[in-house]
C-alpha cells in the first residue's frame, strides 16, 4: 500500500506570495492532519480534517488555511508569505477508527520543504 | 495548556547498550503519550504509545514507562542498534483528538 504522499517536495517562494501544498493520504484513511516543523518551534499542529470538515485547528494566523476533498486528499494554503513561514510542512493520515492517535496510528508523509525569500 | 519537554537535545550510546530518552509534561489531562522517530528528509514514524491508564507498554526492543506522579515518561531501547540513530519525539494527544503536541526532540546517536 502506498504511503502518504506530499507534493511538491521542495518549494521556493518570495515574501507576499501565496502557496498551496498537497497531501494524498493512505488509501482508506479519512483523517488528515497538517504540521509545521521549524528549528525554533519544533513540530506544531496546524489543523486536522475529517470528511471534508475541519475538526481541530492549531494556534496559527488566518493566513494558514486548508481543505479536504471527498476522496480525502487535502491541501493547505498559506497566503501573504512571510520569512518565518519557511519550514517543513508535514501531513499525516489516519483511519480514524479509535478516536485518536493513541489507538489509531498516524502515518506521516515526507513533507514539503518551503523556503520563503 | 499541555507542554511537553524533552530536556536533552542529544544522547550518545554504545551499540548494544540501553538508550533512555526522557520526556516531562505539565498537564495531567491526556489520552495517550506517543513516541515518534524521525530520520532526516523523512516524516516522523510512530514507534510506541501508552495510554493514561497504564504505566508501562512494551513492543520488542522498545518500552515506554509512564510515571504520573512525577509527570514523566521515558522510552527505553534495548539493545540499541546503529539504525536507531535518529531524532526521537514524544507527543501527547488528548480527548480523542488527532491533535498532537510534540516535544522538541532528542537526537540519539548509537555508536558502533
Amino acid at each position: 500500500k502506498a504511503g502518504v504522499t506530499q507534493t511538491p517536495r521542495y518549494l521556493i517562494k518570495t515574501r507576499g506570495q501565496q502557496v498551496t501544498l498537497s497531501c494524498s493520504p493512505i488509501s482508506g484513511h479519512r483523517s488528515v492532519s497538517w504540521y509545521q516543523q521549524t528549528p525554533g518551534q519544533g513540530l506544531q499542529f496546524l489543523f486536522e480534517y475529517f470528511s471534508e470538515t475541519q475538526r481541530n485547528k492549531g494556534n496559527f494566523p488566518g493566513r494558514f488555511s486548508g481543505r479536504q476533498f471527498s476522496n480525502s486528499r487535502s491541501e493547505m494554503n498559506v497566503s501573504t508569505l512571510e520569512l518565518g513561514d519557511s519550514a517543513l510542512y508535514l501531513c499525516a493520515s489516519s483511519l480514524d477508527t479509535s478516536g485518536g492517535p493513541g489507538g489509531d496510528t498516524q502515518y506521516f508523509g515526507p513533507g514539503t520543504r518551503l523556503t520563503v525569500l | 495548556d499541555q507542554q511537553v519537554k524533552q530536556n536533552s537535545p542529544s544522547l550518545s550510546v554504545q551499540e548494544g547498550r540501553i538508550s533512555i530518552l526522557n520526556c516531562d509534561y505539565t498537564n495531567s489531562m491526556f489520552d495517550y503519550f506517543l513516541w515518534y522517530k524521525k530520520y532526516p528528509a523523512e516524516g516522523p514514524t510512530f514507534l510506541i504509545s501508552i495510554s493514561s491508564i497504564k504505566d508501562k507498554n512494551e513492543d520488542g526492543r522498545f518500552t515506554v514507562f509512564l510515571n504520573k506522579s512525577a509527570k514523566h515518561l521515558s522510552l527505553h531501547i534495548v539493545p540499541s542498534q546503529p539504525g536507531d540513530s535518529a531524532v526521537y519525539f514524544c507527543a501527547y494527544s488528548g480527548a480523542g483528538s488527532y491533535q498532537l503536541t510534540f516535544g522538541k526532540g532528542t537526537k540519539l546517536s548509537v555508536i558502533p
